[in-house]
């Protein structure tokens, strides 16, 4: 079955540094790929989306990679701040009777330091 | 706009109780879907619908069932609440077929005792 694997462990890094976080994926062949954001007690909210013939995609200080040879998808965040400390969720999107649907990973928790 | 918004934001429930969880959305979307949120676990597709008049099942849909009552809301019904069923529970809503972000409400925070 499909399998979406997010690094369960929070993420801890200094203020300045490029935040780094995997998204890995198995039995599954994606359209897009999906990044997004949850804040505590809030609904997500979408960052970036990658296509499978796309290698990068950049957002002011957002980065992601999308490497269907590995399955695999690798989200940075540069100059991390700790306003950027969330939860971030990978989510492949495939088109199915011709309606999108999501399957989500668990999500890595992101804490930046001052 | 408000865009999705979900009530109520809190809900405790006695196992066997039924009750109904409201969505709306303001930006004219066509396709709209129900989801679950476990500790540990990634958002679980429970229904959507992809356009008015539509509904069909996702990943977990036993327990639950759903309406599209008109383009801007969609509904989502435990007619025997279970303990199983505690969780938080998102809706979302998606422009249609060819747009890929999915804009979500900001959860009903569900309890079954």
């Amino acid at each position: 079955s499909q399998k979406i694997e997010q690094n369960s462990e929070a993420l801890n890094i200094q203020e300045g540094k490029t935040a780094t976080l995997t998204c890995n994926y198995t039995n599954y062949s994606p359209a897009y790929l999906q990044w997004y954001r949850q804040d505590p007690g809030r609904g997500p909210v979408f960052l970036l989306l990658i296509r499978e013939n796309e290698k990068e995609k950049r957002k002011e200080r957002l980065k992601v990679t999308f490497d269907t040879t590995l399955k695999q998808s690798l989200f940075h965040i540069t100059a991390s701040q700790p306003a950027d400390s969330a939860t971030y969720l990978c989510a492949l999107d495939s088109l199915s009777g011709g309606y999108n649907k999501l399957i989500f990973g668990a999500g890595t928790r992101l804490a930046v330091h001052p | 706009n408000a865009g999705v918004t979900q009530t109520p934001k809190f809900q405790v429930l006695k196992t066997g109780q039924s009750m109904t969880l409201q969505c709306a959305q303001d930006m004219n979307h066509n396709s709209m879907y129900w989801y679950r949120q476990d500790p540990g676990m990634g958002l679980r597709l429970i229904y959507y619908s992809a356009s008015e008049g539509t509904t069909d099942k996702g990943e977990v849909p036993n327990g639950y069932n759903v309406s599209r009552l008109n383009k801007r809301e969609f509904s989502l019904r435990l007619e025997s609440a279970a303990p199983s069923q505690t969780s938080v529970y998102f809706c979302a809503s998606l422009r249609g077929v060819g747009y890929n972000e999915q804009f979500f409400g900001p959860g009903t925070r569900l309890t079954v005792l």
